[in-house]
């Protein structure tokens, strides 16, 4: 039972290259989002999906997208990478009033 | 809007001491509350939850008890170990919409335990 998996686990990006974190989950889970962690900021949310078809930003989208294409797969997409970006970034997914699972981290240093 | 508020830390503790971690909430609905740990270097992976006012999650030692008349989830162990070091998250799940996604997340306990 996979769960939710993240790929890379470890990305260097130069200022300026585009690049696309890949989130797959097993669970056939409606819900799936995209976090980013930083120190001292806890978990801010970049985008999240109620299903396939349908996306929503969350609080910090800027520099990001997202598409929802199949009930599995919920990629993220960093357009012009830029050194503010660089975190530690988790997917999750979950169904209606369930806990969250989540994926073991994409850690991105943009320089 | 939901809001999850809990101690930041770093929490310092020898082994074997108590441990609460406090976390009060608002929400417009009826949340699930959960707790969630995250040792170095990888992702939050659930320690216990709660769906319903007065119900206990347990888990690995851990107790937190949904309280709705103090809008509660306080964490809590009796004897701590070196091995419990980790970050610890409270979160509450509403229905989602208005712009959020439903899960409400605190911004997390740095837990340190010294041998």
């Amino acid at each position: 039972n996979a769960g939710v998996t993240q790929t890379p686990k470890f990305q260097v990006l130069k200022t300026g290259q585009s690049m696309t974190l890949q989130c797959a989950q097993d669970m056939n889970h409606e819900y799936m989002s995209w976090y980013r962690q930083d120190p001292g900021m806890g978990l801010r949310l970049i985008h999240y999906s109620v299903g396939a078809g349908i996306t929503d930003q969350g609080e910090v989208p800027n520099g990001y997208n997202v598409s929802r294409s199949t009930t599995e797969d919920f990629p993220l997409r960093l357009l012009s990478a830029a050194p503010s970006q660089t975190s530690v970034y988790f997917c999750a997914s979950r169904g209606p009033y369930t806990e969250a699972f989540f994926g073991q981290g994409t850690r991105l240093t943009v320089v | 809007g939901d809001s999850v508020t809990q101690m930041e830390g770093p929490v310092t503790l020898s082994e074997e001491a108590f441990l609460t971690i406090n976390c009060t909430y608002t929400a417009t609905g009826y949340p699930s509350l959960f707790w969630y740990v995250q040792y170095p270097g990888e992702g939050l992976q659930l320690l216990l939850k709660a769906t319903k006012a007065d119900d206990k999650g347990s888990n690995k030692g851990f107790e937190a008890t949904y309280r709705k008349e103090t809008t509660s989830f306080h964490l809590e162990k009796g004897s701590v170990q070196v091995s419990d070091s980790a970050v610890y998250f409270c979160a509450l799940s509403d229905p989602p919409g208005g712009g959020a996604d439903g899960l409400t997340f605190g911004k997390g306990t740095h837990l340190i335990i010294q041998p």
